[in-house]
């Protein structure tokens, strides 16, 4: 079954404002990933946050993770319109060679 | 300098037919992965490779059959299409000792 299932479905905010993005997932991991997947393209990776890591930052992007409610959030600052796009988060869930993702969070920042 | 290439990008074809998707990485990465996004945008694995050898496969059909001739290419065949199978066809390489996937541009197939 789905692991990861991301909350919102749809995201639509004005360019400038911060964006969230939630992911919650339910057995145990070793780390959990965000991608982002433009329209037509395929999914690039983001940044990557360990069970034993709690908060992680790279850029405009700030991700958390709480193990104990096995959920996670990212969070985009200050929006561009070229962040428009679908964002997952994915587990190793299923495995050291695997990763489970869920359905995406369609991100849509209006200029 | 494309990473992860596919190759065709978009391809319609009737059911029935036998089609394939081929998938190259200059990475120098060992392990290959195709997935399938369906038209929720739901994307799951099928099947994965490390150094040529299938070490993961999903609960796929058996018409679906991956090759790799070397590490650096992993292809998938499918006999007998079925309208099912119109999805977008990832192929995605990862290195050793990484966690993060690398993707292709995608494969769209259509089935008719």
């Amino acid at each position: 079954s789905q692991q990861g299932e991301e909350d919102p479905q749809a995201l639509s905010i004005q360019e400038g404002e911060n964006a969230t993005m939630n992911c919650s997932y339910k057995t145990s991991i070793n780390n959990l990933q965000w991608y982002r997947q433009n329209s037509g393209r395929g999914l690039v990776h983001l940044i990557l946050i360990r069970s034993n890591e709690r908060e992680k930052h790279s850029g405009r992007l700030r991700v958390t993770l709480d193990t104990s409610k096995k959920s996670s959030s990212l969070l985009i600052t200050a929006s561009r319109a070229a962040d428009t796009a679908s964002y997952f988060c994915a587990t190793d869930a299923g495995g050291a060679q695997k990763l489970v993702f869920g359905q995406g969070t369609r991100l849509t920042i209006n200029p | 300098d494309t990473a992860v290439s596919q190759t065709p990008k978009y391809l319609v074809t009737q059911m029935g037919n036998d089609k394939s998707i081929k998938c190259e990485q200059n990475l120098g990465h060992d392990t290959m992965y195709w997935y399938k996004q369906d038209s929720k945008k739901f994307l799951k694995i099928m099947f994965s490779y490390n150094n040529k050898e299938l070490i993961i496969n999903e609960t796929v059909p058996n018409r679906f059959s991956p090759k790799s001739p070397d590490k650096a290419h992993l292809n998938l065949h499918i006999n007998s299409l079925e309208l099912g199978d119109s999805a977008v066809y990832f192929c995605a390489s990862r290195g050793e000792a990484a966690y993060e996937q690398y993707f292709g541009p995608g494969t769209r197939l259509t089935v008719t």
